[in-house]
């Protein structure tokens, strides 16, 4: 089955214990992304990547990082996570990042950081 | 900035009613738009898409573009209790550009 897949869905931490989000997509897509997700503030973008080893930032890229070492895995890096960075995360991925790709996203890891 | 604006709702009409969905955006660039439904506590999922102004029709959704003023919208006919969720609207530049999502207007359905 094609899919997104996201681990953990839930997680409950405490600030500053380092932790990783992992996605994996098994449709061979080349645009990976990261969005969180809040109440009243909507989806928004926290990196993404184009292919293999190309990253960029988004909207909300302080306090993550991410690496892309192979083309279906896009770990989201949390190296210090602090209250603010409590929300719901999605991994999406798509063909590629032109005009009419439809993004194709996990089931969401629901973070809270004490 | 990119922006694009929806209502926030919540949005209520009857079962079997019309509801209409409106996304408006600053970016006249902006070549692809998408409609994502999203159940609470559940990931997007596409509905439909869109590139070309005027309508696309999709069983009971139908999306509408105009460009010129900037807007897209969505209809669904025969709304069912199943069609309450939250709709995000997305819209996309040519290129290797972000998809910019709106925050979403939530629907409900009453039957």
């Amino acid at each position: 089955e094609a899919q997104v897949t996201q681990n953990p869905r839930y997680l409950i931490t405490v600030t500053g214990k380092k932790l990783t989000v992992t996605c994996s997509q098994n449709m061979n897509h080349e645009y990976m992304s990261w969005y969180r997700q809040d109440p009243g503030l909507g989806l928004r973008q926290i990196y993404y990547s184009m292919n293999v080893e190309v990253t960029d930032k988004g909207d909300v890229p302080e306090g993550y990082k991410v690496s892309r070492k192979e083309k279906r895995n896009f770990p989201l890096i949390l190296e210090s996570p602090s209250p603010n960075q409590t929300s719901l995360y999605f991994c999406a991925s798509s063909l590629t990042s032109g005009d009419y790709n439809e993004q194709f996203f996990g089931p969401g890891t629901r973070l809270t950081v004490l | 900035q990119k922006e694009v604006e929806q209502n926030s709702g919540p949005l209520s009409v009857p079962e079997g009613a019309i509801a209409s969905l409106n996304c408006t955006y600053s970016d006249r660039g902006s070549q692809s738009f998408f409609w994502y439904r999203q159940y609470s506590g559940k990931s997007p999922e596409l509905i439909m898409f869109i590139y070309s102004n005027g309508d696309k029709e999709d069983g009971r959704f139908t999306a509408q573009l105009n460009k010129a003023s900037q807007y897209v919208s969505l209809l669904i006919r025969d709304s069912q209790p199943s069609d309450s969720a939250t709709y995000l609207c997305a819209v996309k530049n040519s290129g290797n550009t972000p998809l910019v999502f709106g925050k979403g207007t939530r629907l409900s359905v009453i039957a």
